[in-house]
């Protein structure tokens, strides 16, 4: 069965304190691999697609990068700002349908 | 440029009634899916509409029931309320996949669902 996991389930950093989260992903076809943020009580946000192994994204302090068996999303001198649930999700085309989510990694940078 | 929009923000309903939620797609895209988003987990997928026709289904009973219009919007239909369908829904579009390659999808703010 196709499924995604993410760890940790929490993360608190110090602002500045660099990391990375974790998405493994056992899927048959992999058709796109997607991270999105998640505010409180809100609409995931779209963060970055990867289609295929060794392909990176980047987008101001994210960085995505993509293996065949797992994503890391890479946060890099982190801002009280980047505080949210990070969700990743993988499209894979097949009997379960449409996109298949992680529970996500909650994050919190403290100043 | 307007993106996903989704009414009513919230709702409270009870078990057994009968509930609609709406949800206009962002310009320019032809495809909507619905999810469920359980508190602390992640989106669950519903259905997807393109061409006002079911094209993929999830793992949802049929209690669970949809509609596109032809300007793309989209009704979500829940009959029979459980208490365990309180959740946050979530409306999501993008453009269909094309050519084996599939594109990200947009989401709304969501719909706070409430069965008592």
């Amino acid at each position: 069965e196709d499924q995604v996991t993410q760890s940790p389930e929490a993360l608190r950093l110090q602002e500045g304190e660099s990391s990375s989260l974790n998405c493994s992903y056992t899927v048959s076809g992999l058709r796109g691999l997607f991270w999105y943020r998640q505010d409180p009580g809100k609409g995931p946000e779209f963060l970055f697609t990867l289609y295929s192994a060794g392909e990176e994204k980047e987008k101001e302090r994210l960085k995505a990068t993509l293996t065949k068996k797992e994503s890391f999303l890479h946060i890099t001198a982190p801002k009280p700002e980047d505080s949210a649930t990070y969700l990743c999700a993988v499209y894979a085309g097949g009997s379960q349908g449409n996109l298949i989510f992680g529970k996500g990694t909650k994050l919190s940078v403290k100043p | 440029d307007a993106g996903v929009t989704q009414s009513p923000t919230h709702l409270i309903k009870t078990r057994g009634q009968q509930v609609t939620l709406r949800c206009s797609p962002k310009s320019g895209h032809d495809t909507v899916s619905w999810y469920q988003q359980a508190l602390g987990q992640g989106p669950q997928f519903i259905f997807q509409y393109y061409e006002e026709e079911e094209r993929q289904r999830g793992n949802f009973p049929d209690r669970f029931s949809g509609h596109q219009f032809p300007n793309y919007s989209s009704e979500l239909n829940v009959n029979a309320l459980l208490l365990g369908d309180s959740a946050l829904y979530l409306c999501a579009s993008s453009l269909r996949p094309f050519g084996g390659q599939v594109l990200e999808q947009y989401f709304g703010p969501g719909t706070r669902l409430t069965v008592t």
